[in-house]
């Protein structure tokens, strides 16, 4: 069985410093990690993917996250936050088994950036 | 590429009729496609797994005979709400796959029951 725990339901930051969002997550698998960003109202829009290459994944819009197969992790990190960063981000784990492809999400954190 | 359309994005229906929302994978032919049920502030909470032809899984807790599934093709997913209440109020998000370990999601309808 997979789950994941995202570790903050809120986090806020000014505008211009870092950001990070943190994620655990457990698999039987070798499993795949995904990070997607929520705006109000909206669908979900993928960040970045970890699918068993580089451990360092570069996303969109300056995020990028780092795959740590022994702390269980895939922490997502942004150096200088923007306004428009303000979201919900899931931090989701998919494995394919013999149901098929299953995603597994975390409960969310929402980013909120103060000018 | 990858596009997954929703509609409609914004449905109010009055107690007691039913809706249906369609689920549309533009540019691919989509093997399997997911239901997802997300209340405020909340995550996405799986409700079922359809694959073309085939009748719907669904997830423990839902009920197979208000949320009605059809998959007609490797396009098409349709969600009908039946006799809507107004606790089936909620944003229902679709996903479809092309059986790879990725989901391509739409961008979500808002179901408001008065």
């Amino acid at each position: 069985a997979q789950s994941v725990t995202q570790l903050d339901s809120h986090v806020s930051v000014s505008e211009g410093t870092p950001v990070l969002l943190r994620c655990n997550y457990s698999s039987s698998y070798s499993p795949s990690l995904f990070w997607y960003v929520q705006h109000p109202n909206k669908g979900l829009q993928l960040l970045l993917k970890y699918t068993s290459a580089a451990t360092l994944v570069k996303g969109i819009n300056g995020f990028e996250a780092e795959f740590k197969k022994s702390e269980t992790s895939f922490h997502l990190t942004k150096p200088s936050a923007h306004m428009s960063d303000a979201a919900e981000y899931f931090c989701v784990v998919s494995e394919v088994d013999n149901a098929g492809n299953m995603l597994t999400f975390g409960g969310g954190t929402r980013l909120m950036v103060k000018p | 590429g990858a596009v997954v359309s929703q509609h409609p994005s914004w449905v109010i229906c009055k107690s007691g009729t039913s809706v249906k929302i369609e689920c549309r994978s533009l540019d691919f032919q989509a093997t399997t496609m997911f239901w997802y049920r997300q209340f405020p502030k909340q995550s996405l909470m799986l409700m079922a797994t359809s694959n073309e032809g085939s009748k719907a899984t669904y997830e423990q807790g839902v009920e197979k005979d208000k949320f009605l599934i059809n998959h007609a093709s490797l396009t098409l997913s349709t969600l009908t709400v039946t006799s809507a209440h107004p606790e089936d109020s909620s944003f229902y998000i679709c996903s479809a796959s092309t059986g790879s370990n990725e989901q391509f999601f739409g961008p979500g309808t808002r179901l408001t029951v008065l």
